[in-house]
């Protein structure tokens, strides 16, 4: 089965400073991998994904995450962080043969301080 | 606009009493799930569809039943809501492709 770990429970960083969200992952197939962020009363909005190609993707709103097969990673960062940037993150991976359905990490708390 | 509605955002209601949170997206897209969330479980898959007519259990399907008779439509039934089903719900749809998840706003059930 596979699954998804985050390893922090939340992430605390001053405002301009760099940011990385950690995600290892466990498939048994090649690994499709996606982020979302989920803003306070919101539903979960997608940043990006990786299906294929090239290890670094960028995602929306400045977000980049850096995908590492040896290491079975997926870590989300930011080169500078904003206060708006304060959120709930989750790292998923995708089953296609569950119906193309997520299995999603815990979930990290992203914490911006000014 | 895309998108995926949930009603209602908010629900309480006593054990026992049957209840329907409905789903529906305008997406035109083949795949649709409930998940539910609970505090440092992040989401858990409760049922999923296919396409209509198809739909499969995911990690807790327990104490939930789902429909998928309209591709737009994806409801989830409580036939006997218990207190352990109080959660955050979140219905998403996709499309066959690797495309991303979109999610709906969240229904915000509690059960006493």
């Amino acid at each position: 089965a596979q699954s998804v770990a985050q390893p922090e429970d939340q992430v605390n960083v001053a405002e301009g400073n760099p940011l990385t969200v950690k995600c290892t992952y466990s498939v048994s197939g090649n690994p499709y991998l996606f982020w979302y962020v989920q803003y306070p009363n919101r539903g979960l909005q997608f940043l990006l994904k990786y299906i294929t190609g090239d290890n670094l993707v960028k995602g929306s709103y400045g977000f980049e995450a850096e995908f590492n097969k040896s290491q079975t990673s997926f870590h989300l960062k930011k080169p500078s962080a904003l206060v708006s940037d304060s959120a709930l993150y989750f790292c998923a991976v995708r089953d296609i043969g569950a119906g193309n359905m997520l299995t999603f990490g815990g979930g990290t708390r992203l914490m911006v301080k000014p | 606009e895309a998108q995926v509605t949930q009603n209602p955002r908010y629900l309480i209601t006593v054990t026992g009493k049957k209840l329907t949170v409905t789903c529906s997206q305008n997406m035109n897209h083949e795949y649709m799930s409930w998940y539910r969330q609970d505090p440092g479980l992040g989401l858990r898959q409760i049922y999923y569809s296919m396409n209509v007519e198809v739909t499969d259990k995911g990690d807790v399907p327990e104490g939930y039943k789902v429909s998928r008779k309209e591709k737009r439509n994806f409801p989830l039934i409580l036939e006997s809501p218990s207190p352990n089903q109080t959660s955050l719900y979140f219905c998403a749809s996709s499309g066959i492709l690797n495309t991303e998840a979109f999610f709906g706003q969240g229904t915000r059930l509690t059960v006493v």
